[in-house]
This record gives structure tokens, C-alpha cells and sequence, in this order.
């Protein structure tokens, strides 16, 4: 059981250029959350979906998209990428919201 | 709007001391309330979460918490500290008003054990 799976694990990107995180999970999760992590800063949540067909902002969305293109899969999509976008980028799913949110293992994204 | 305080981004305590991590909430509905723990180069992996039911909550690795209403906090404790838990420690919150899915972390505590 895969759980949450991101893809890629490490990017290097140059300020201006755009990139997709992709995240699926197999647990039929109905929730699922993008988070950035800095240092200091703890987790800062982008986009969220509640369900398939919707997104909503979290803290920090400005420079971002999303989409729930169904209920497995949850994409981030940074447009034009800036070096304050260096970051650990997690994706989590959860089913029901008593229920705890499970992990991907993090994209390691830098902006230079 | 809902928020979380953790105290101390920093602890140290000896092998075998006391494990204190604090945590304090804002929810404007009651809350759901959850504890997770993440290794070097990891992602994060849940300790212990309260919804409602019994508000000492026992978890895994020895860890437990109490939710306190009056307070607004749910403080993370392990009566003995072991190597092996040198991590960081997030808390985390969401409302539990049916379609509110927003899961909101504190900073984090980074828990350091002393030989």
C-alpha cells in the first residue's frame, strides 16, 4: 500500500521557469492538503480540497495553483518560480476530518 | 479562524527525563486536535490525535496528551525520554464543523535528548 506518493522528490528550477508537483494517494481520501515547510516556519498550508471539484486557499497561495483532477490526485503548480519558493513541499490526505492526515515524503524544491 | 501556539521551538531534556512539548489552540468551533512527529529527511507521521471522546489521549512511543478546554491547550508528554525520540514535533488543528477540512500546524518543536 503506497499511501501517499509525491513526485519529484528533488527540483532545481531557475527563477521564471514552471513545474507541476504531483500527488496521488490510494487510500480513497477525501481531503487533501499542500503544505510548504521552512525553517523556523513550521508547516504553512497552500491549497487545500475538501473533495474531488473543490479547492480552496490555505496561508500562503499567492504564486501557486491547484488541481483536484480527481479524487486520487492533487497537483501544485508554481507558474514562475522564484527563489522565495525554495522550499520542502509536502502533500497529505486525509478521509474525514476526525481522522488523521497521512504524508508524502516531501518534494525538495529549489529556486535559483 | 483557528491557530496553534507551540512553546519553545527548541527542548532539551536528559535520556530518561521528562518530556514536556507545549501546545495551544484557537478554534472558533471545537476542535480536532492532533500531535505528529517527523524524522531527519521524513515526512510526518501521527502521534496521537483527540476528537472529542476521552481527553487524555494516549498515543505511540509512550507519548500521551490532555486536552484541556479551559486552557485551550493540548500539551505533549512522555514520562521518560528516550535517544530515540530526537525529532520535531508539530501540533496541529482543525474545526470539527462538518465540511471544514482545514488542518492548520503550530511551528514546531525540536526535541533534543541528552546522553
Amino acid at each position: 500500500n503506497a499511501g501517499v506518493t509525491q513526485t519529484p522528490k528533488f527540483q532545481v528550477l531557475k527563477t521564471g521557469q514552471s513545474m507541476t508537483l504531483q500527488c496521488a494517494q490510494d487510500m480513497n481520501h477525501n481531503s487533501m492538503y499542500w503544505y510548504r515547510q521552512d525553517p523556523g516556519m513550521g508547516l504553512r498550508l497552500i491549497y487545500y480540497s475538501a473533495s474531488e471539484g473543490t479547492t480552496d486557499k490555505g496561508e500562503v497561495p499567492n504564486g501557486y495553483n491547484v488541481s483536484r483532477l480527481n479524487k486520487r490526485e492533487f497537483s501544485l503548480r508554481l507558474e514562475s518560480a522564484a527563489p522565495s519558493q525554495t522550499s520542502v513541499y509536502f502533500c497529505a490526505s486525509s478521509l474525514v476530518s476526525n481522522t488523521e492526515a497521512f504524508f508524502g515524503q516531501g518534494t525538495r524544491l529549489t529556486v535559483v | 479562524a483557528q491557530s496553534v501556539t507551540q512553546l519553545g521551538s527548541h527542548v532539551s531534556v536528559s535520556e530518561g527525563a521528562l518530556v514536556l512539548l507545549r501546545c495551544n489552540y484557537s478554534s472558533s468551533v471545537p476542535p480536532y486536535l492532533f500531535w505528529y512527529v517527523q524524522y531527519p529527511n521524513q515526512g510526518l507521521q501521527l502521534l496521537l490525535k483527540y476528537t472529542s471522546a476521552a481527553t487524555l489521549v494516549k498515543g505511540i512511543n509512550g507519548f500521551e496528551a490532555e486536552f484541556k478546554k479551559s486552557e485551550t491547550s493540548f500539551h505533549l508528554t512522555k514520562p521518560s525520554a528516550h535517544m530515540s525520540d530526537a525529532a520535531e514535533y508539530f501540533c496541529a488543528v482543525r474545526p470539527s464543523n462538518f465540511g471544514n477540512e482545514k488542518l492548520t500546524f503550530g511551528t514546531g518543536t525540536r526535541l533534543t535528548i541528552i546522553p
